[in-house]
């Protein structure tokens, strides 16, 4: 069955330092998410993107946070320069045309000291 | 900002019972709605989705859709100890972005 993958699964990483966290989403799904689920609170939608732009962004996603899908399979999420409160757990999911149903990726665990 | 709201419990019922999850929503426009299984440190897994007023059965869930009353509910009929999880309630925001419950905590005792 086909399956959105993350890498990597754990980043650590320190204040200020860039980060990039990949994505390849399922395979002939459309349309591209970010949300991020800081631990024991909800999840939180970040930002949506089809037809290589971004449709939709949150609060969260202001400029230090920047996505981008550079060949066919690959979509990243740049947190340009890392904050403390930025330490989440990061989903990647992705939907199909004319669908709303979302697949979530396993998530990669960002750790920001 | 669109309000999901979730009893976050923990329910707990016995194994074999019927365990009923309720989430209310604030957005009167909202179309979509959604049901995720979240295990402990995974990501959420979605189980059941819901358009259209009324029931949606799928095995041993079944959800329930109140546009009226702005309310949806999952039903999980023969509860398993596996079933045991955080089950997150979700509403599609209409630019194909879900908005979370804070989710209900299950545990289903053998």
């Amino acid at each position: 069955e086909p399956e959105v993958t993350q890498t990597p699964s754990h980043q650590v990483t320190q204040m200020g330092q860039e980060v990039i966290l990949r994505c390849v989403p399922i395979s002939n799904h459309l349309y591209f998410y970010w949300y991020r689920q800081i631990l024991g609170q909800k999840v939180e939608f970040l930002v949506s993107f089809y037809n290589n732009e971004i449709s939709e962004k949150s609060e969260i996603f202001d400029d230090q946070f920047s996505v981008e899908r550079p060949d066919g399979s690959n979509f990243t999420l740049k947190i340009r320069s890392t904050k403390l409160e930025d330490s989440a757990m990061y989903f990647c999911a992705s939907s199909g045309d004319y669908s709303y149903e979302q697949y979530f990726g396993p998530g990669t665990r960002l750790t920001v000291t | 900002q669109k309000e999901v709201e979730q009893n976050s419990g923990p329910l707990s019922v016995p194994e074999g019972a019927i365990a009923s999850l309720n989430c209310t929503y604030s957005d009167r426009g909202s179309q979509s709605f959604f049901w995720y299984r979240q295990y402990s440190g995974k990501s959420p897994e979605l189980i059941m989705f819901i358009y259209s007023n009324g029931d949606k059965e799928d095995g041993r869930f079944t959800a329930q859709l109140n546009k009226a009353s702005q309310y949806v509910s999952l039903l999980i009929r023969d509860s398993q100890p596996s079933d045991s999880a955080t089950y997150l309630c979700a509403v599609e925001g209409g630019a194909n972005n879900l908005f979370f419950g804070t989710g209900t905590r299950l545990t289903v005792i053998p």
